[in-house]
């Protein structure tokens, strides 16, 4: 599998916008990237997932650069409640369905 | 609320027993998945069932073992328990059958063996 490298953790003021990088020098083209997030206590969500354009959802904008060996996680206005573990995790089309995690980055936001 | 339902939310227990995890996955989900998350090991994929079938296999021990039933619920069978056994055990579901679709994690349950 290929493999991310995110920063163990970053802070950011609360009402701010905040970036997630992620780097996957290794990925393949049929990895999609993923992220996911892990509020205290609870188990992880889903954020958001590209292959090679920029994505927009309701919670969060993935960059993707034009290599594909790096993201950016963009959280537009972050607020206390996007405190929480966030982990890039590469998906191959080819491979089965299992969610790999790393370490991710743990995300403190200053009121 | 993801709809995936877990039980028990605690489970204590001592070395050697054996104990049992259940995951309901969300309505008209056909895939579950087991996630164990430890101190040292982070979140690891143990197991996929799909409508009932096992589909993939991680990092799971011998003295695990899980199964999917007709009404898609799943449980996760862990015995010979060990101090190392302590942890967070996610179970996650999705559609089933589409490829990068999300999975929808429960609130987990935590095994603390003593």
């Amino acid at each position: 599998d290929a493999k991310t490298t995110q920063p163990n953790s970053m802070e950011s003021n609360e009402e701010e916008p905040v970036h997630l990088p992620c780097n996957h020098s290794t990925i393949s083209g049929t990895d999609y990237i993923h992220w996911y997030r892990q509020l205290p206590s609870q188990g992880p969500e889903y954020v958001i997932h590209g292959l090679t354009s920029n994505v927009n959802n309701r919670m969060a904008s993935l960059a993707i650069a034009e290599d594909r060996k790096s993201s950016t996680l963009i959280l537009h206005r972050a607020t206390l409640r996007d405190a929480a573990v966030y982990y890039c995790i590469l998906r191959d089309v080819r491979g089965n369905e299992k969610l790999t995690f790393g370490t991710g980055t743990r995300l403190t936001i200053i009121p | 609320d993801s709809g995936v339902t877990q039980t028990p939310k605690h489970l204590i227990t001592a070395t050697g027993q054996r104990v049992t995890l259940r995951c309901s996955p969300r309505s008209g989900d056909l895939s579950v998945y087991w996630y164990q998350q430890s101190l040292d090991q982070g979140l690891q994929f143990l197991i996929q069932y799909y409508n009932g079938e096992e589909r993939a296999k991680g990092n799971i021990l011998e003295r695990f073992s899980a199964q999917q039933f007709p009404d898609l619920h799943s449980e996760l069978n862990l015995s010979s328990l060990e101090l190392g056994d302590s942890a967070l055990y996610f179970c996650a579901s999705s559609r089933g059958g589409v490829h990068q679709e999300t999975q929808y994690f429960g609130p987990g349950t935590r095994l603390l063996v003593l």
